[in-house]
């Protein structure tokens, strides 16, 4: 039962343009949401996250967006860089102490020069 | 000066040995995870310590035994181990308490024979 969803494996940009990640959840209880960037040999880096009493939060090129009636939200990279070429997860938690994190499958992002 | 860091990166051994991975973290966090990923990419929590306390153990398999000497350590020894355990493991770290991201080490690789 994935509780956390990342439905395109994949995803291709050109360089300058805007990529767009998505994520849907189906735990009404999750309440913080974060994005993590994967680049291959290398543990997730935590890149941006937003509480569910926002719906919007920025940090520089990154924005990340939650819409909790259609449980989803998404990350927007813009302008799309070659450096951002890497795994995209994202991950999902009730906001109780330390509770675990749960993972979307992630998607692959490619940026094209 | 890495933040969350294991040992060793890559760990191949044959089915039926004992194993064990070290975790360490110089954030001052008070809370540590492991987490398990498998073949299909999957990232998903195992165990979760605060202060030296388990609090999160996801049915795994009692061949796993997590064990945290203090705060800033939490290694995973491993019993018999068998074909299915090969994965990447990867430790985290995180504060308890309000949106605190975890973040992660770079994962030990662990290949069964």
């Amino acid at each position: 039962d994935q509780q956390v969803k990342q439905n395109s494996p994949s995803l291709s940009v050109q360089e300058g343009r805007i990529s767009i990640l998505n994520c849907d959840y189906t735990n009404s209880m999750f309440d913080y949401f974060l994005w993590y960037k994967k680049y291959p040999a290398e543990g997730p880096t935590f890149l941006i996250s937003i509480s569910s009493i926002k719906d919007k939060n920025e940090d520089g090129r990154f924005t990340v967006f939650l819409n909790k009636s259609a449980k989803h939200l998404s990350l927007h990279i813009v302008p799309s860089q070659p450096g951002d070429s890497a795994v995209y997860f994202c991950a999902a938690r009730k906001n109780f102490g330390n509770e675990k994190l749960t993972f979307g499958t992630g998607t692959r992002l490619t940026i094209i020069p | 000066d890495t933040a969350v860091s294991q040992t060793p990166k890559y760990l191949v051994t044959q089915m039926g040995n004992d194993k064990s991975i070290k975790c360490e973290q110089n954030l001052g966090h008070d809370t540590m995870y492991w987490y398990k990923q498998d073949s299909k990419k999957f990232l998903k929590i195992m165990f979760s310590y605060n202060n030296k306390e388990l609090i999160i153990n996801e049915t795994v398999p009692n061949r796993f035994s997590p064990k945290s000497p203090d705060k800033a350590h939490l290694n995973l020894h491993i019993n018999s181990l068998e074909l299915g355990d090969s994965a990447v493991y990867f430790c985290a770290s995180s504060q308890a308490g309000g949106y605190q991201p975890q973040h992660f080490g770079d994962g030990t690789r662990l290949s069964i024979l």
